[in-house]
């Protein structure tokens, strides 16, 4: 089984700053990554598939990057809606096994 | 709107089994894949498996093996998750997500339920 880790576990970082959050794959995934972003009480939301591909309606401000096993998620400026968790998920054996990172979650600073 | 409507919170006892249900609406219902991941209370997100309501063909997480089974009824655009031998460690929210019906492409759970609550408790 693939193995994510994400780091930091929590970031905490003042509106209007840059966020970087990372993942790491336990073996390669090349580029099937996806990131989720989950609110308090709320479902997870799609944010990015393919490492870097912005799903539909998701703002600029958020990026992503990387292949192999590591990976970011960038917040180009933090909104106060973007207080939340994160988390990365790996399908690089799709449609079999699927994983998901621990998640970091980002608080206000 | 696409959507995804999940049954209600269920209280099941140890050694019970739960069905929780998920509708679709807004799409072919037959065109995407139904996931479903868990969360337990203060924890992160875990993949139980999909079902392929065109097919009906499901693939589940090795950990699931054996008290898990997805199916669907595509006359009301709905599917099922059913979990057996219930454990205190399976209290959780428990989502369902469509993905794109692609064997070859993910672009990843687009859709997602609003989740419903499942307390194991003696």
């Amino acid at each position: 089984e693939i193995v994510m880790t994400q780091s930091p576990a929590t970031l905490s970082v003042s509106p209007g700053e840059r966020a970087t959050l990372s993942c790491r794959a336990s073996q390669s995934v090349s580029s099937n990554l996806a990131w989720y972003q989950q609110k308090p009480g709320q479902a997870p939301r799609l944010l990015i598939y393919g490492a870097s591909t912005r799903a539909t309606g998701i703002p600029a401000r958020f990026s992503g990057s990387g292949s192999g096993t590591e990976f970011t998620l960038t917040i180009s400026s933090l909104q106060s809606e973007d207080f939340a968790v994160y988390y990365c998920q790996q399908y690089n054996n799709w449609p079999r096994a699927l994983t998901f990172g621990g998640g970091t979650k980002v608080e206000i600073k | 709107q696409v959507q995804l409507v999940q049954s209600g919170a269920e209280v099941k006892k140890p050694g019970a089994s739960v069905k929780v249900s998920c509708k679709a609406s807004g799409y072919t219902f037959t065109g995407y894949y139904m996931h479903w991941v868990r969360q337990a209370p203060g924890q992160g997100l875990e993949w139980m498996g999909w079902i392929n309501p065109n097919s009906g063909g499901t693939n589940y997480a090795q950990k699931f093996q054996g008290r898990v089974t997805m199916t669907r009824d595509t006359s009301i655009s709905t599917a099922y998750m059913e979990l057996s031998r219930l454990r205190s460690d399976d209290t959780a929210v428990y989502y369902c997500a469509r993905c794109m019906l692609s064997p070859f492409d993910y672009y990843g759970m687009d859709v997602w339920g609003q989740g419903t609550t499942v307390t194991v408790s003696s």
